[in-house]
């Protein structure tokens, strides 16, 4: 099993639809969550972040953990053809071993006109 | 500031050919990361250099090597190119340490890199 899945889509919405986008993972001592945004062809870059349970908003952007469940989401409001990019979860390794990261396998969203 | 630099962006290689992808970053980040992507396998850690001087391997560090030459450049080699080494290729970078949230890694824009 991985520390961290989660379903590579890809995904299809029209415009203004909400989106989540959902990862799992194995390791309770996660304690950092990201969400990174990645345009084709480009390299990934941070959208969010949260630290332990809770949510997390940021524009148009929730990002929301459920430590109980293992559960992370990003939800999407209003959603943009912008917004199409594929979006990878990922989480610190614990005891920071060289800022090393652990990523899921990303999910591929198209927002349609 | 350019941030996390990689040359080339795209390279065919024969099987057992050799070559190495360049990555420079501007940020003073004292460790940095290779990547490969591809399709529904995500980010895979290949090796890392948590400071200058040292270097570790990542999930799949074999038929690879990496030189961290300086805080600024980190090299990977690939000695004996395969087909299965055909991938996209990501260099990344960030500050460990500091009291500021130290999790944050820059990519550069990838190398693609075919092997035939």
């Amino acid at each position: 099993q991985k520390e961290v899945e989660q379903d590579p889509g890809p995904l299809s919405v029209p415009e203004g639809a909400i989106v989540s986008l959902n990862c799992t993972y194995s390791n309770s001592a996660f304690q950092y969550f990201m969400w990174y945004r990645q345009y084709s062809r480009k390299g990934p870059e941070l959208l969010m972040y949260t630290y332990s349970s809770g949510n997390k908003e940021d524009g148009r952007f929730t990002a929301q953990v459920d430590k109980s469940s293992k559960y992370i989401s990003l939800f999407i409001r209003d959603s943009q053809p912008s917004d199409s990019a594929t979006y990878l979860c990922a989480m610190p390794m614990i005891y920071n071993q060289g800022g090393k990261l652990i990523f899921g396998q990303g999910t591929e969203l198209s927002v349609k006109p | 500031n350019a941030g996390v630099t990689q040359t080339p962006k795209f390279q065919v290689l024969k099987t057992g050919q050799s070559m190495t992808l360049q990555c420079a970053q501007d940020m003073n980040h004292n460790s940095m990361y290779w990547y490969r992507q591809d399709p529904g396998m995500g980010l895979r850690l290949i090796y890392y250099s948590a400071s200058e001087g040292t270097t570790d391997k990542g999930e799949v560090p074999n038929g690879y090597n990496v030189s961290r030459l300086n805080k600024r450049e980190f090299s990977l080699r690939l000695e004996s190119a395969a087909p299965s080494q055909t991938s996209v290729y990501f260099c990344a970078s960030t500050s460990t340490g500091g009291r500021q949230f130290s999790y944050e890694q820059y990519f550069g824009p990838g190398t693609r890199l075919t092997v035939t």
